[in-house]
Parts: C-alpha cells; sequence; structure tokens
C-alpha cells in the first residue's frame, strides 16, 4: 500500500463548478502537508500548504483531518485553467517528502 | 540566482549503461531530493539528503546510487541501467520555514534506456 494515496480521477467538471479532492497517508507521525499542481508532466508548483485549522487561498481551501489522517482540497467556481494534476504531499518526519499518485483534473466550458 | 540546476535534460541509454544525473542548487538549502515520475504514478522519492554528507533511500531507491558532495550538489547515479529506469526525473530542494515551506525543483531530465 501506498504511504500516500489520491484517486487518480480524471474529474471532468464544467466551468464554475466546485470540485473536491482527497488524499490519505498512512504515517500518523506526518507533520506537514501541502497541495502541489502540475501541468503536462512539468516540474510541479506548490498550490498551497495545509495547516490543522484548514485554510483558504481565493478559490481554494484546504482542510487537514489528522484523526482520520487525510486531507483535502476544495476548489469552487473552476476555470479552464485550473485544468492540471494536483499532487498531495507529505512530509512524514524532518526530510522525507512523499507525494501521491496525483489526481487528474479537467475543465470543460 | 538559477535556483535547481539540473542536467542532462534529455538523455538515451542502452541497457547495461551507466550515467550520473547532476543536480545543483543555489540557495543554500541543506534538503535535497530525487524523484522519478512515470505515467500514472506522480513522483516517487529515490533518495534525499537532509544535510551534506548525509543520504536516506526514498521509496524506490533499488537500482540507484546518490553523492551529496557539498551542500550544493546531489547526484543520482544508474550504474547498470535497465528499461524499468526510463521515465523523467526531478531533482528538488526543500526550503522555507514552517509558515512558507516549499520544493524548488529543477526542470526534469527525460531518460529512455532502451
Amino acid at each position: 500500500r501506498k504511504e500516500v494515496e489520491q484517486d487518480p480521477g480524471p474529474f471532468n467538471v464544467p466551468e464554475g463548478a466546485t470540485v473536491a479532492f482527497n488524499c490519505t497517508y498512512s504515517n500518523s507521525a506526518s507533520q506537514s502537508f501541502f497541495w502541489y499542481r502540475q501541468d503536462c508532466r512539468k516540474e510541479p508548483k506548490l498550490l498551497m500548504s495545509v495547516y490543522s485549522s484548514g485554510n483558504e487561498d481565493g478559490r481554494f481551501t484546504a482542510q487537514l483531518n489528522r484523526a482520520s489522517q487525510y486531507i483535502s482540497l476544495l476548489i469552487r467556481d473552476s476555470k479552464l485553467s485550473d485544468s492540471a494534476t494536483y499532487l498531495c504531499v507529505v512530509r512524514e518526519n524532518t526530510d522525507k517528502l512523499i507525494f501521491g499518485t496525483g489526481t487528474r483534473l479537467q475543465v470543460f466550458p | 540566482n538559477a535556483g535547481v540546476t539540473q542536467t542532462p535534460k534529455f538523455q538515451v541509454l542502452k541497457t547495461g549503461q551507466s550515467m550520473t544525473l547532476q543536480c545543483a542548487q543555489d540557495m543554500n538549502h541543506n534538503s535535497m531530493y530525487w524523484y522519478r515520475q512515470d505515467p500514472g504514478m506522480g513522483l516517487r522519492l529515490i533518495y534525499y539528503s537532509a544535510s551534506e554528507g548525509t543520504t536516506d533511500k526514498g521509496e524506490v531507491p533499488n537500482g540507484y546510487n546518490v553523492s551529496r558532495l557539498n551542500k550544493r550538489e546531489f547526484s543520482l547515479r544508474l550504474e547498470s541501467a535497465a528499461p524499468s529506469q526510463t521515465s523523467v526525473y526531478f531533482c528538488a530542494t526543500r526550503g522555507g520555514d514552517a509558515t512558507n515551506e516549499k520544493l524548488f525543483f529543477g526542470s526534469g531530465t527525460q531518460l529512455s534506456v532502451l
């Protein structure tokens, strides 16, 4: 079983839709959590960090549930430009960073 | 200020050949990483280095060796390449503190092993 798991999708949604992704992790001692975005297998770019209290950045909301060991990403009012692969990342100890398999999102007009 | 420089960008090897992927950073970060990405697999951690002189295995270390020569450089070596090592390889460093931690990536190496 992979240490960080995501639904691979693809999620096909119309513009303006709200879409949510979940990610589960197996190491209960994990320390930090992130969502990265990747376009066409280019280098991933940080979308947002995920804090215990949850955090919001414009149309994006991330939440962490330590008890159930999952993190989520909510995208509201989807844009065509949101089409990408969204990668969940977990830092398990001081330095070990593990990526999930990624969830592909396709927003259509 | 180049950030993370990864070379080469493309490489074709024959089975059994060896090669070294180079990664250098100018951001004075302690932590460096090597990942590989295959279609539908996300990024998988090969090796990582918390600081100069230390390295640790990641999820898929078999068939690879690494060297953290100094704080700037972290190289990945394939001693005897196999077709299963055909992949896109990314080097990364980790910077920031508790409030702005993030990974900085090189532009990737597309490796094909025939």
